[in-house]
């Protein structure tokens, strides 16, 4: 199983809005709701910010949010803070009740 | 509050076996609707999933790793297990337990635990 496809990096100035795209196929993204984001800071382990496409964690910023459309999913953050820069990683359930990870996108807060 | 702890050696030699063990606390594996899995981080890259298993013992793999992977349990001790085997220094990485939920989605992580394989 390949990877889902996110792009390698992504910027945006404090206060702007960015978005992630994370993409696969009607085997996993398509085929379920069971997509989930992650934020990770160097050195430390992922926490997950929208898990169920759209749904967030109790205690995760509302400028977190994510979205669905056939075989991709996108993570949009609004409001862009320097906290926010990080890499963050999608995670999708598949038909073969396995899980697959994005290949990850580096946040530049500029 | 699930907390969980890898342990074992940070050290492997190549075509030997890698083995961790995950302990929980705050929860409980002989417990329904949740995953325990591993996954891992090679240095500078990206998250790999290896695997998860089920409170009844089913577990589930990567097939990239081609069956080197098993995952098991000991409830007793509140605990899982990764033996990773005949391992290369591919396999080099930081690797994290974590709790899955039956949303499919990782809730709680260990702070995860390098194994770096020598040649």
């Amino acid at each position: 199983q390949s990877a889902l496809t996110q792009p390698a990096s992504v910027s945006g100035s404090p206060g702007q809005s960015i978005t992630i795209s994370c993409t696969g196929t009607s085997s996993d993204i398509g085929g379920f709701d069971y997509v989930s984001w992650y934020q990770q800071h160097p050195g430390k382990a992922p926490k997950v910010i929208i898990h169920d496409v759209n749904d967030r964690p109790s205690g995760v910023s509302n400028r977190f949010s994510g979205s669905k459309s056939g075989n991709t999913a996108s993570l949009t953050i609004s409001g862009l803070q320097a906290e926010d820069e990080a890499n963050y990683y999608c995670i999708s359930y598949t038909s073969g009740d396995t899980l697959l990870f994005g290949t990850g996108t580096k946040v530049t807060v500029l | 509050q699930v907390q969980l702890q890898e342990t074992g050696p940070g050290l492997a030699k190549s075509s030997e076996t890698l083995s961790l063990t995950c302990i929980v606390s705050g929860g409980s594996v002989s417990t329904g609707l949740q995953y325990w899995s591993w996954i891992r981080q090679p240095p500078g890259k990206g998250l790999e999933w290896i695997g998860y298993i089920y409170y009844s013992g089913s577990t589930k793999y990567n097939p990239s790793l081609k069956s080197r992977a098993t995952i098991s349990q000991d409830k007793s001790k509140n605990q899982f297990s990764l033996n990773l085997r005949y391992v290369t220094a591919a396999d080099t990485a930081v690797y994290f337990c974590a709790r899955m939920t039956d949303s499919f989605h990782y809730d709680y992580w260990g702070q995860g635990k390098l194994v770096t394989v020598s040649t």
